[in-house]
């Protein structure tokens, strides 16, 4: 059973900042793996996709990075504002049919100006 | 760009009555998805259609049904309902299977 685990759960920082977030999943059978933005109640908004053939992705100041073999996969945040505060989450698409999303718990990440 | 529109986007109930949440996929995709996330938890994925054929399910009761019409809309039938069904309940789209969009969500209250 695929099991995914984001780390660290909150995360406060300054503004400017660059920072990390990090998602790990335990079976690395995966077809894909995206990162959402979710503000508090709500809807999730699809920030990067990654296929699992790809080693990363870029959006403006968002990058992310897979490492399929080790089941890891980080979310780059340069130059942090206060509007990106919100929640982050990891969810990874396993191979073999399946359609689901398996998330994490996400990151709560707070930008302070 | 056009959305997944989900209706209603507040729902109040009583326990043990229905209720019927709406999704409509963004335009020209063909995959469903439906997800509940509770309070402080991570979105859980309950069912999927694909071309208005169940797909893949997950941990959706048995009181829960769902279906995909021709027009790709899609609605979540939820009957019985209990204390614990409160939540937000997502509907996501994708094409090809691919990246899920997903939509403002509906947050269903039961009292």
């Amino acid at each position: 059973k695929q099991e995914v685990t984001q780390i660290p759960a909150a995360l406060s920082v300054p503004e400017g900042e660059n920072l990390v977030l990090n998602c790990s999943f335990t079976d690395s059978a995966i077809y894909n793996l995206q990162w959402f933005r979710q503000d508090p109640g709500k809807g999730l908004t699809s920030l990067l996709l990654i296929q699992s053939s790809q080693r990363e992705q870029t959006s403006g100041r968002l990058n992310a990075s897979l490492d399929k073999s080790s089941g890891r996969s980080t979310l780059y945040i340069a130059a942090s504002q206060p509007g990106d505060s919100a929640t982050y989450l990891c969810a990874v698409r396993g191979q073999g049919g399946s359609e689901k999303l398996v998330f994490g718990k996400g990151t709560k990440l707070t930008v302070n100006p | 760009a056009a959305g997944v529109i989900q209706s209603p986007r507040h729902l109040i109930k009583e326990k043990r009555e229905t209720a019927t949440l709406k999704c409509y996929p963004i335009p020209r995709h063909d995959t469903v998805y439906w997800y509940q996330q509770g309070p402080g938890q991570d979105p859980q994925f309950l069912i999927s259609f694909y071309e208005k054929m169940q797909s893949d399910k997950g941990s959706i009761p048995d009181r829960f049904s769902a279906q995909q019409f021709s027009d790709y809309h899609s609605e979540l039938n939820m009957s019985s309902l209990e204390l614990g069904d409160s939540a937000l309940y997502f509907c996501a789209s994708s094409s090809d299977r691919d990246e899920q969009f997903f939509g403002p969500g509906t947050r269903l209250t039961v009292l």
